[in-house]
């Protein structure tokens, strides 16, 4: 029961340029979504958030859009950074409070 | 501010075992989740303890189980271990019981064999 999916393993991208990541749902009841960078041998780590009644928000170089309509997020990252290179996981939350992971992409940004 | 440990940070086991993981949560975060992480997918939620009670729990059978004591530190219990429950096992605190973002830690690798 995949409640949440990242359907890109991977994503490379060149230095500067944009980073897309998307993620889709399934579940109407997801009412908070968040996205989380994990590096190698460390836990996730929360990047950015969006409550069901935004649209978008903003932090730095990172803006995460919601179409609720179509169940997609997605993760921009603007400019890329090669510190940006990790695996994002895209999760989703309902009231009560069970938290759902998708399967994460590895994103590469190459100098 | 001491953010989330967990111990160990590997073990081995042979199925059928049982195995105890730690968690110290963050200082001042109430609340606890535990997640399987399997080799190429996302965590998947275990359960969440909020002030010592179980507060909601994932498609997981019985012999996963947990505890959190009155300083918010945790455990995750496993009995009769299967080759299946190899995996890294991550812990996340929350200052509350919403679903704000949670601090993880570490993780432990519990490899069975």
């Amino acid at each position: 029961d995949q409640q949440v999916k990242q359907n890109s393993p991977s994503l490379s991208v060149q230095e500067g340029r944009i980073s897309i990541l998307n993620c889709d749902y399934t579940n109407s009841m997801f009412d908070y979504f968040l996205w989380y960078k994990k590096y190698p041998a460390e836990g996730p780590t929360f990047l950015i958030s969006i409550s069901s009644i935004k649209d978008k928000n903003e932090d730095g170089r990172f803006t995460v859009f919601l179409n609720k309509s179509a169940k997609h997020l997605s993760l921009h990252i603007v400019p890329s950074q090669p510190g940006d290179s990790a695996v994002y996981f895209c999760a989703a939350s309902a009231a009560n409070n069970d938290m759902r992971f998708g399967a994460g992409t590895r994103l590469t940004v190459k100098p | 501010e001491t953010g989330v440990t967990q111990s160990p940070t590997h073990l081995i086991k042979t199925r059928g075992q049982q195995v105890t993981l730690r968690c110290s949560s963050q200082s001042g975060h109430n609340t606890v989740s535990w997640y399987q992480q399997a080799l190429g997918q996302g965590p998947q939620f275990i359960f969440q303890y909020y002030r010592e009670e179980e507060n909601g729990r994932g498609n997981f059978p019985p012999r996963f189980s947990g505890l959190q004591f009155p300083n918010y530190s945790s455990e995750l219990n496993v009995n009769a271990l299967e080759l299946d429950d190899s995996a890294l096992y991550l812990c996340a605190s929350s200052p509350r019981l919403a679903g704000d973002e949670q601090f993880f830690g570490p993780g432990t690798r519990l490899t069975v064999l």
